[in-house]
């Protein structure tokens, strides 16, 4: 079935610098790939997302590539600050008739320490 | 606009027993997605309504279930409570349920079942 692989499971930076958190499906006909970030015991929130016809999309301090040769699409948070610290999830839909499904990475946890 | 909401919050069971979550979505969506959250399996996806339709339903067994009414809000049971349906149960709205639409999370409801 589909598969969602997102590394590194815990990534720890210094405020200021930047994080890089990548993702890789396997469903060669997903189009959507959006990004969440979940702060403890919060929902988790859409903070940016990219449909297969654009390359890049980028949003203040936060950017999202997309390779579909490779199947693989990366999440750039620069200058990082404490409050970027959450959990980061990655998705990708399950393309193919009228359904609305997301497949899920297994999320990324992010610390930024002042 | 009001966003996703979810009744009740928390909730605590017993074994053998039943449970019936309730999401609202945000007001024009039509396409409702329900999806469970755990530590040791991430975020997974149960099932999605849309116009009163399930249109998908992830790898779950049939203690779990579903529906939608006519206002768009849906509802998700779960009969015969394990303790390992613990989990945060989350649901998410979009506008027409497209494979590319933007879903928006709800605040998800808590179940512990002991």
């Amino acid at each position: 079935g589909e598969n969602v692989e997102q590394h590194p499971s815990t990534l720890s930076v210094q405020e200021g610098d930047s994080a890089v958190i990548k993702c890789t499906y396997s469903d060669s006909a997903s189009n959507y790939f959006p990004w969440y970030k979940q702060e403890l015991g919060k929902r988790p929130q859409l903070i940016i997302d990219i449909r297969s016809n654009v390359g890049e999309k980028k949003d203040q301090r936060i950017a999202v590539t997309l390779n579909k040769t490779a199947k693989h699409f990366s999440l750039h948070i620069t200058e990082t600050q404490p409050e970027d610290s959450a959990v980061y999830f990655c998705a990708a839909n399950q393309y193919g008739g009228a359904t609305n499904k997301l497949i899920f990475g297994t999320g990324t946890l992010l610390a930024v320490q002042p | 606009k009001a966003g996703v909401t979810q009744t009740p919050r928390y909730l605590i069971k017993t074994r053998g027993q039943q449970v019936t979550l309730s999401c609202s979505p945000i007001s024009g969506h039509r396409s409702v997605s329900w999806y469970q959250q755990t530590p040791g399996q991430g975020l997974q996806f149960l099932f999605e309504y849309f116009s009163e339709t399930q249109r998908n339903k992830g790898n779950f067994p049939g203690r779990f279930s579903g529906r939608q009414f006519s206002n768009s809000r849906s509802e998700m049971n779960v009969s015969t409570l394990e303790l390992g349906d613990s989990a945060l149960y989350l649901c998410a709205s979009s506008f027409s349920g497209g494979t590319t639409d933007t879903q928006y999370f709800g605040p998800g409801t808590r179940l512990t079942v002991l």
